[in-house]
């Protein structure tokens, strides 16, 4: 079975702190993806990597960074947290760019103070 | 960009009942993907369906992509299926990423 694993399921920072997300995959995935998911606005991604050392801005990128050093693990950090960065931010990986199928981590509930 | 809906948004169910759950898109897609949230926010994936018909225990889908659709059939629910139910299609041009619908709600009543 597909496992992404995400480093926390709960944070609770401070407004300008450095956050850190870490995601991991176990299937020699291409494709990870940085979503996040609130109530009444559904998920919303944020950034994507084909490949490593590769990145792409999604829909709402601001705000936020991410690093792909190698092919497992895709970051995403938020340079300066706000408090509108409270959210839950999910992790997926799909295996290449002509499969589609994506498989979730378990999510980081972050709030931010 | 693609739209994808969802219907009804929220559903509330007794124990042992069936029910369907519609999703809507407004582009041919060559992909479709069912997940369940469950109540501590994972997505588990039910179904990755580009067309016709797959069966998984109690719950089934169907695609018809020519007439972009997709049915999710839930029959003799459990209190367990309560959470949200999401269709997304994938953007092939985006390396696919995928866009999600608003989701329904489902709560299953003991």
């Amino acid at each position: 079975d597909v496992k992404v694993t995400q480093s926390s399921r709960y944070l609770v920072k401070r407004t300008g702190e450095k956050v850190f997300l870490e995601c991991v995959q176990d299937m020699d995935h291409e494709n990870m993806f940085w979503y996040r998911q609130d109530p009444g606005l559904g998920l919303r991604l944020i950034y994507f990597s084909y490949d490593v050392k590769m990145k792409e801005k999604g829909d709402i990128p601001e705000g936020y960074s991410v690093s792909r050093e190698k092919k497992e693990r895709f970051s995403l950090i938020l340079e300066s947290a706000s408090t509108n960065q409270t959210s839950m931010y999910l992790c997926a990986s799909s295996r290449d760019r002509g499969t589609g199928e994506l498989f979730f981590g378990e999510g980081s509930r972050l709030t931010v103070l | 960009g693609i739209q994808v809906e969802q219907s009804p948004p929220d559903l509330i169910l007794q124990e042992g009942a069936n029910s369907t759950l519609r999703c809507n898109f407004s582009d041919s897609v060559n992909n479709l993907q069912w997940f369940h949230q469950n109540p501590w926010g994972q997505l588990i994936n039910l179904f990755y369906i580009p067309s016709g018909t797959k069966q998984n225990g109690r719950l089934s889908a169907t695609t018809v992509a020519t007439e972009r659709y997709s049915l999710l059939y839930i029959s003799s629910s459990q209190t367990t299926d309560s959470g949200v139910y999401f269709c997304a299609v994938p953007i092939k041009a985006a390396g696919n990423k995928l866009t999600f619908g608003g989701g329904t709600r489902v709560l299953v009543k003991p």
